[in-house]
């Protein structure tokens, strides 16, 4: 069975830093893209980041590039998310998602997701 | 950039129901669309992808359809299960782009 556990989201002040975790199993990690969405309160759902099974490419949406950066360790089956320069936009729950097939594709398993406030 | 737009914003709807849901794209996507449902507090799961190909285990009552900029998610015989926000999203090019949401209510 897929499963994707995220973890290390929580309560971070304006212009802070956070890493989220996301630990994969039950599929061969390494064969995979990966990817970030995520949803701000209320809101609708906004695609953040994908990488490549190697790690040897990576795709960021606007709103996020030059302050996340998008990583993987195959050999932990993990994926992870450094944001830095947080700001109050980036409240939202943040999802570790798998494309199904190749790199620009739709996701097909979810994690349950992990809650990221910015507030002072 | 492509935007996706959705209409309506919300639905009201009563069970039985046929409920149709259109996605429109700034340009053309060819069969580049899925479709997703989402509950209050859970991830999105994904039902249609590739436009009209229904994934594993969802029930055939979910239908999609439409090519190029114009697609639509149609659920025949709405079922209490179903109420719901269903969001559209593009993955023709990055950045892939989500629908703004369309909520499925009770009538």
């Amino acid at each position: 069975e897929v499963q994707l556990v995220e973890s290390g989201g929580g309560l971070v002040q304006p212009g802070g830093s956070l890493r989220l975790s996301c630990a994969a199993s039950g599929f061969s990690f390494s064969s995979y893209w990966m990817g970030w969405v995520r949803q701000a309160p209320g809101k609708g759902l906004e695609w953040v980041a994908n990488i490549k099974q190697d790690g040897s490419e990576k795709y960021y949406g606007d709103s996020v590039k030059g302050r996340f950066t998008i990583s993987r360790d195959n050999a932990d089956n993990s994926l992870y998310l450094e944001m830095n320069s947080l700001g109050v936009d980036d409240t939202a729950v943040y999802y570790c998602a798998r494309p199904s097939f190749s790199s620009g594709s739709y996701f097909d398993y979810w994690g349950q997701g992990t809650l990221v406030p910015v507030s002072s | 950039d492509i935007q996706m737009t959705q209409s309506p914003s919300t639905l009201s709807a009563s069970v039985g129901d046929r409920v149709t849901i259109t996605c429109r794209a700034s340009q053309s996507i060819s069969s580049s669309l899925a479709w997703y449902q989402q509950k209050p507090g859970k991830a999105p799961k994904l039902l249609i992808y590739k436009a009209s190909s229904l994934d594993s285990g969802v029930p055939s009552r979910f239908s999609g359809s439409g090519s190029g900029t114009e697609f639509t998610l149609t659920i025949t015989s709405l079922q209490p299960d179903d109420f719901a926000t269903y969001y559209c999203q593009h993955y023709y090019a990055y950045p892939c782009t989500f629908g703004q949401g369309t909520k499925v209510e009770i009538k």
